[in-house]
């Protein structure tokens, strides 16, 4: 089965931009999940999503959004970029619903280099 | 709130040898853990977790991980050491509070091997 994938790999923005990045799931996994990264925070969590709708949502800014849609993929879109907002995006998909026992499958991240 | 703890920023141990990445956790109720493992430029993947039962968790590429209730801890452990487990290491604990399900991460430990 294939892994998590996410497009594109990396990006470059410059201040007041706006990007959007995309996740395609696990093959059967409803779930997806989004992580940010960065050095001085660690990873910290953005939003998930399940069977289109968002089930739970991190302490970010409201510039900071997603959508999930009917085949599972996901996207995350951040508008009016900041120079913090640079970071390795992370999705995560996971069989059912976003459930306590449910491993996450990370993908290989969206690196976002904002000028 | 739920939180995790990973003491030690790096680990450095001899190939060959028996490693230890160390985790705390404080959360009310059941705790739900992971270990995942980062490489550089790349996701996370995930290596065991615990759910319930056993209290030690054997995973993936010879790595387990004991839980200790008393002690609040979930440490990761391998008898012997590869240079190629050089990476970082991250803790997780995922419970069920109401809406909140998200995977809280530890800030990661660097674990280096030394041929």
């Amino acid at each position: 089965k294939a892994g998590v994938t996410q497009t594109p790999r990396y990006l470059i923005k410059t201040r007041g931009q706006q990007v959007t990045l995309s996740c395609s799931p696990i093959s059967g996994h409803r779930s997806v999940s989004w992580y940010q990264q960065t050095p001085g925070q660690g990873l910290q969590f953005l939003f998930e999503y399940f069977s289109e709708t968002q089930r739970n949502k991190g302490n970010f800014p409201g510039r900071f959004s997603g959508r999930q849609f009917s085949n599972s993929r996901s996207e995350m879109n951040v508008s009016t970029l900041e120079l913090g907002d640079s970071a390795l995006y992370l999705c995560a998909s996971s069989p059912n619903g976003p459930g306590e026992q449910e491993t996450q499958y990370f993908g290989p991240g969206t690196r976002l280099l904002v000028l | 709130a739920q939180s995790v703890a990973q003491p030690e920023d790096q680990v450095n141990v001899a190939e060959g040898n028996p490693l230890t990445v160390k985790c705390t956790y404080s959360v009310s109720g059941n705790p739900y853990l992971f270990w995942y493992v980062q490489y550089p430029n790349r996701g996370l993947q995930f290596l065991l977790k615990y759910i319930t039962g056993d209290n030690l968790v054997k995973g993936s590429y010879g790595f387990e991980a004991e839980f200790n209730k008393s002690q609040t801890s979930f440490h990761l452990k391998k008898p012997s050491a590869l240079v190629s487990d050089s990476a970082l290491y991250f803790c997780a604990v995922r419970y069920y509070s109401g809406s909140a399900r998200q995977l809280t991460f530890g800030s990661g430990t660097q674990l280096t091997v030394l041929p």
